[in-house]
């Protein structure tokens, strides 16, 4: 089953903060962060496992929630780089990965 | 990190041939990975390709609309059958490296 993202857009002006879930019918164990600009790849953001510590990357972290099979993504003081589309994803260590419905973030000045 | 180069980078075909899309790795891997992205959406994987076994495939995608071939560990192939405008999207192949996933830059096929 494809995980769940909410909300499915997000409209921002530089500064601001915003916040990305991804709910999950099944139970974790790893959830990937990825973000993908108009005509490209997706590019990884960062990894959490189970029973991990909270990653961040830049001034992009997130959290993994596994009692809610959840997590989310933070994005503060957003940028306008930080535009695009972002998909979480579930895999077992090995395993295919599984991408979310997606969120489509724009930061305007 | 690995790289990946796919070709070819977009196509535009006629309806009821086939389109062959070429993935390149420049380290040995286990598993490649086929997802196809519509316009707009999520990607959706079609399936995993392992080397000296057949692929794997996801529910809703079949091996006879897309044959897929694993040579060896650094090169794959997937191939589009007998294709319908509903076939139109961006095909792209992955790998995983310590946890990450890459991905090829994709096909962008348009099916007329």
């Amino acid at each position: 089953q494809q995980p769940v993202q909410s909300p499915q857009a997000v409209i921002l002006r530089e500064g601001e903060d915003a916040v990305i879930n991804c709910s999950s019918s099944k139970a974790l164990y790893s959830v990937h962060w990825y973000r993908q600009k108009h005509g490209e790849a997706p590019v990884f953001l960062m990894i959490l496992l189970k029973g991990g510590e909270q990653m961040r990357h830049e001034k992009i972290s997130a959290s993994f929630n596994e009692k809610k099979q959840q997590s989310s993504l933070y994005l503060t003081a957003s940028q306008l780089s930080y535009s695009g589309t972002y998909f979480c994803g579930l895999a077992r260590f090995g395993d295919k990965l599984i991408f979310g419905t997606g969120t489509r973030l724009q930061v305007f000045p | 990190s690995a790289v990946i180069s796919q070709k070819p980078s977009r196509d535009i075909c006629q309806r009821g041939t086939s389109l062959t899309i070429q993935c390149q790795v420049d380290s040995q891997v286990t598993m490649m990975f086929w997802y196809r992205q519509q316009p707009g959406q999520s990607l959706t994987l079609i399936a995993t390709a392992n080397q000296g076994s057949e692929a794997t495939y996801e529910s809703g995608f079949v091996i006879d609309k897309f044959p897929i071939s694993r040579p060896n560990l650094t090169f794959s192939t997937l191939t589009v059958s007998n294709m319908s405008p509903e076939d139109s999207s961006i095909y792209l192949c992955s790998v995983y490296s310590n946890t990450e996933a890459f991905f090829g830059q994709g096909t962008r096929l348009t099916v007329v």
